[in-house]
């Protein structure tokens, strides 16, 4: 029972460059969830995706995209990244408005 | 914007006592909570969650909800070393997104053996 998994689990990436990170979760949940965590900062939403074919903006979207390419799966894209990015980003899943976010176990990202 | 605010700590509290880690929001209308746990270098854990008003508890834990104060709560009882942990508080507060989970900032537990 994988639940939300996250690949990869580590980068390190020069200033500029590209880079997706992937989600998938297998428990048919409808909404998913990119959040990144800083020190002292807490969890903070970067975009989120209600259901299949919707995605909304969170907190802190600059510099980011998305996509929800089915019901499992659900794509970060740093299109240039920037020191500001090094950062842990987590995924996570529900099923509906009153249940709690499953989280994968997050990708670790430094940009130099 | 609608909050949830924990103290950051760190509580510390030793081996065996009692740990209480405390969370107030800012939504009234409010009904579910949560209470993850992380542990450094890892993600969030779910360990409990309560949507009525009074208390539930699991094994060690109890989670206790007051609506009409707003605040949110989680008692650790017989704290061991593996409690150290970050805590975090999220509860489900309607915003212009809808129906979103917003998260504390944390409290970091210790446990000194």
């Amino acid at each position: 029972n994988a639940g939300v998994t996250q690949t990869p689990k580590f980068q390190v990436l020069k200033t500029g460059q590209s880079m997706t990170l992937q989600c998938a979760q297998d428990m048919n949940h409808n909404s998913m969830y990119w959040y990144r965590q800083d020190p002292g900062m807490g969890l903070r939403l970067i975009y989120y995706s209600a259901s299949e074919g919707t995605t909304d903006k969170g907190e802190v979207p600059n510099g980011y995209n998305v996509s929800r390419l089915n019901k499992r799966e659900f794509s970060l894209r740093l299109e240039s990244a920037a020191p500001s990015q090094t950062s842990v980003y987590f995924c996570a899943s529900r099923q509906g408005n009153d249940q709690p976010q499953h989280f994968g176990d997050g990708t670790r990202l430094s940009i130099l | 914007q609608k909050e949830v605010e924990q103290n950051s700590g760190p509580l510390s509290v030793p081996e065996g006592a009692i740990a209480s880690l405390n969370c107030t929001y800012s939504d009234r209308g409010s009904q579910s909570f949560f209470w993850y746990r992380q542990y450094s270098g890892k993600s969030p854990e779910l360990i409990m969650f309560i949507y009525s008003n009074g208390d539930k508890e699991d094994g060690r834990f109890t989670a206790q909800l007051n609506k009409a104060s707003q605040y949110v709560s989680l008692l650790i009882r017989d704290s061991q070393p593996s409690d150290s942990a970050t805590y975090l508080c999220a509860g489900i507060m309607n915003n212009n997104a809808g129906n979103m989970l917003t998260f504390g900032g944390g409290t970091r537990l210790m446990v000194k053996p």
